[in-house]
């Protein structure tokens, strides 16, 4: 079974708004990263939370951790039609590799 | 530099054929990995690579599959006598930090495998 699982798996906004993705997750962890993926392409790193933070900001980027609810979230602010991507959520397991959720898939109309 | 460079992108083989992926990964980086990701799902874990050594193959799903890394650069997975299930996007990545997953992957672009 996966250990991370994004909520929603899908979701459609207007550009400018913002965009809210979560994440929970199973067993305890050292630390969450955000990827982007692009529609035929690999993944891009976005942000690594580690996990005796509880916020982290990247730009348009705010992750939030909560380690006591196993969860994380990511927030894009004022989003633009180029963020339109799905996004997955990656947690270390017994640290030697990384287990993807299964993404939501955002898409933002212009 | 050059990031992670896998070939070819595009692979349709017969069933029965057998296959080789390959990845570049990035010049210095240690650690490499293999996803699989089938049509709108999220990315199962293959196999991960410490240097030439393999700690942990526990993601292959069965002995059709096979991976090698040389010289701590170039990896090859190889899928023998394919079956239309293995139709997928191969994902490899890499990492400069040895034998943690504390660190940002580098992702090639994939190699899209249809077997028909």
């Amino acid at each position: 079974s996966q250990q991370g699982e994004e909520d929603p798996q899908a979701l459609s906004i207007q550009e400018g708004e913002n965009a809210t993705m979560n994440c929970s997750y199973k067993t305890s962890i050292n630390n969450l990263q955000w990827y982007r993926q692009n529609s035929g392409r690999g993944l891009v790193h976005l942000i690594l939370i580690r996990s005796n933070e509880r916020e982290k900001h990247s730009g348009r980027l705010r992750v939030t951790l909560d380690t006591s609810k196993k969860s994380s979230s990511l927030l894009i602010t004022a989003s633009r039609a180029a963020d339109t991507a799905s996004y997955f959520c990656a947690t270390d397991l017994y640290g030697n590799k990384l287990v993807f959720g299964a993404g939501t898939i955002l898409r933002v109309k212009s | 530099g050059a990031g992670v460079s896998q070939s070819p992108s595009n692979k349709v083989t017969e069933k029965g054929k057998d296959v080789e992926l390959r990845c570049d990964p990035i010049s210095g980086h240690t650690a490499l990995y293999w996803y699989r990701q089938s049509l709108g799902q999220g990315l199962e874990f293959l196999i991960y690579f410490q240097g030439n050594s393999a700690p942990d193959k526990s993601g292959l799903p069965s002995d059709r599959f096979s991976a090698e890394r040389t010289g701590g650069s170039v990896s090859t997975l190889t899928i023998q006598r394919t079956q239309q299930e293995d139709s997928a996007v191969y994902l490899c990545a890499s990492s400069s930090v040895q034998g943690s997953a504390n660190s940002p992957l580098h992702f090639g672009n994939g190699t899209r495998l249809t077997v028909t």
